[in-house]
């Protein structure tokens, strides 16, 4: 069964720094690897997604990357904003395309 | 905007009554997903569907059922509600035919079962 953790859980940095959150998964025979952003009584808005093929996903600040042997992704945070605090999760999804397991989140706090 | 709505966003109900929860997309993705969110769980799949009538069980279905007669929509039904059934439930939706896409959710219905 897969496991998804994610550490750690919360995350305080000043305003402008980098940072780095941590996604690891116990089977490595995944399909693709995704990474959401989700604000206190909101849904899950999609940032990245990462097939099994790829190493790496930019999109704006955000860079994630994926080492599938290792079992582990990063979603890299260059130079943090406020607007940026909000709970990380990310979600392996299996062979089986019908299922994701999701990690508990990192919930970032970006102080002015 | 992925075209997800859900119905409704919050609903209060007493114990052993049914309830439905209903997904509706506008872009006639064919794999839906019903997911609930407990703090200390994280979001676990309760049921999903692949097709029109083409329905499987997620990692949480005890207690649920679902149906998609329409492919723009899909119901998640507690037939007796319990109060371990108090969640978020969160309908999600992935473009492409095999499933493997990226996922898209609605903005979440809260569920108290008193």
């Amino acid at each position: 069964k897969q496991e998804v953790t994610q550490i750690p859980a919360a995350l305080s940095v000043p305003e402008g720094e980098n940072l780095v959150l941590n996604c690891s998964f116990t089977d490595s025979a995944i399909y693709n690897l995704q990474w959401f952003r989700q604000d206190p009584g909101k849904g899950l808005t999609s940032l990245l997604l990462i097939q099994s093929s790829q190493r790496e996903q930019t999109s704006g600040r955000l860079n994630a990357s994926l080492d599938k042997s290792s079992g582990r992704s990063t979603l890299y945070i260059a130079a943090s904003q406020p607007g940026d605090s909000a709970t990380y999760l990310c979600a392996v999804r299996g062979r089986d395309a019908g299922k994701s397991t999701f990690g508990d989140g990192t919930t970032l706090t970006v102080k002015p | 905007d992925a075209g997800i709505t859900q119905s409704p966003r919050h609903k209060v109900t007493e114990t052993g009554t049914p309830v439905t929860l209903r997904c509706h997309q506008t872009e006639n993705h064919r794999y839906m997903y019903w997911y609930r969110q407990d703090p200390g769980h994280g979001l676990r799949l309760i049921h999903y569907s692949y097709g029109v009538k083409d329905t499987d069980k997620g990692e949480v279905s005890d207690g649920y059922s679902v149906s998609r007669s329409k492919t723009e929509d899909f119901l998640l039904t507690l037939e007796s509600a319990t109060s371990s059934q108090t969640s978020v439930y969160f309908c999600a939706i992935s473009p492409g035919q095999g499933g493997g896409g990226e996922l898209f959710f609605g903005e979440g219905s809260r569920l108290t079962v008193l």
